[in-house]
């Protein structure tokens, strides 16, 4: 079965340093892995994915994503974080249908706090 | 375009009380999928349709949940009776494939059902 782990309930960071969350993934073939924030009282976003090619996936907001396929890793990153950046994020690994789309399977996120 | 949208935004119900939850996917996505965040953890899978018919509904928790998609475009979800563990935050999210295109999930801003 397919699962992702995010070790890290909680995340502090002071504005403009760099920022990591963390995520490790199982699949059982190709890992097709994501990752979503979600703003209060809001839905989750998308931010950018991971299917092949470069390990160094960008997305929006400025985060970017590292696969590591030995340590079976995708951590989200920020080289400057801003405290509008605050809110729940969530890894996602995919079960894909050809055609069909198929469900996320997401970690139980990580609260990312920016302070001043 | 409009995005998914979902109705209601909260909902406050009785033990025992039925509820029915509405989702209008994006306009022309096949795919819809269901899920819920209960009490701070991971957001859990519920169900997949692909138009009208459900592709995946292995993480529909029990029989007091029903949901459909007639016509394909918009779903319900419908609790009854509810049970005070079903209390939580109800996610639809919608896409449109093309082979293994992965496209990202579109998600509404969710139906946060308290059972009292």
């Amino acid at each position: 079965a397919q699962s992702v782990a995010q070790p890290e309930d909680q995340v502090n960071v002071a504005e403009g340093n760099p920022l990591t969350v963390k995520c490790t993934y199982s699949v059982s073939g190709n890992p097709y892995l994501f990752w979503y924030v979600q703003y209060p009282n809001r839905g989750l976003q998308f931010l950018l994915k991971y299917i092949t090619g470069d390990n160094l996936v960008k997305g929006s907001y400025g985060f970017e994503a590292e696969f590591n396929k030995s340590q079976t890793s995708f951590h989200l990153k920020k080289p400057s974080a801003l405290v509008s950046d605050s809110a729940l994020y969530f890894c996602a690994v995919r079960d894909v249908i050809y055609n069909q789309g198929g469900k996320l399977i997401f970690g139980q996120g990580t609260e990312l706090s920016v302070k001043p | 375009e409009a995005g998914v949208t979902q109705f209601p935004s909260h909902s406050v119900i009785e033990k025992g009380q039925t509820v029915t939850l509405r989702c209008d996917p994006i306009s022309g996505h096949d795919n819809l999928y269901w899920y819920r965040r209960v009490m701070g953890k991971e957001i859990k899978f519920l169900l997949h349709f692909v138009k009208e018919s459900k592709q995946d509904e292995s993480g529909m928790p029990n029989n007091r949940f029903l949901a459909e998609r007639t016509g394909g475009t918009y779903s319900t979800l419908k609790v009854q009776p509810a049970e005070l563990e079903d209390s939580g935050v109800y996610f639809c999210a919608s896409s449109q494939e093309r082979g293994f295109s992965n496209s990202p999930l579109h998600f509404g801003n969710g139906t946060r059902l308290t059972v009292t």
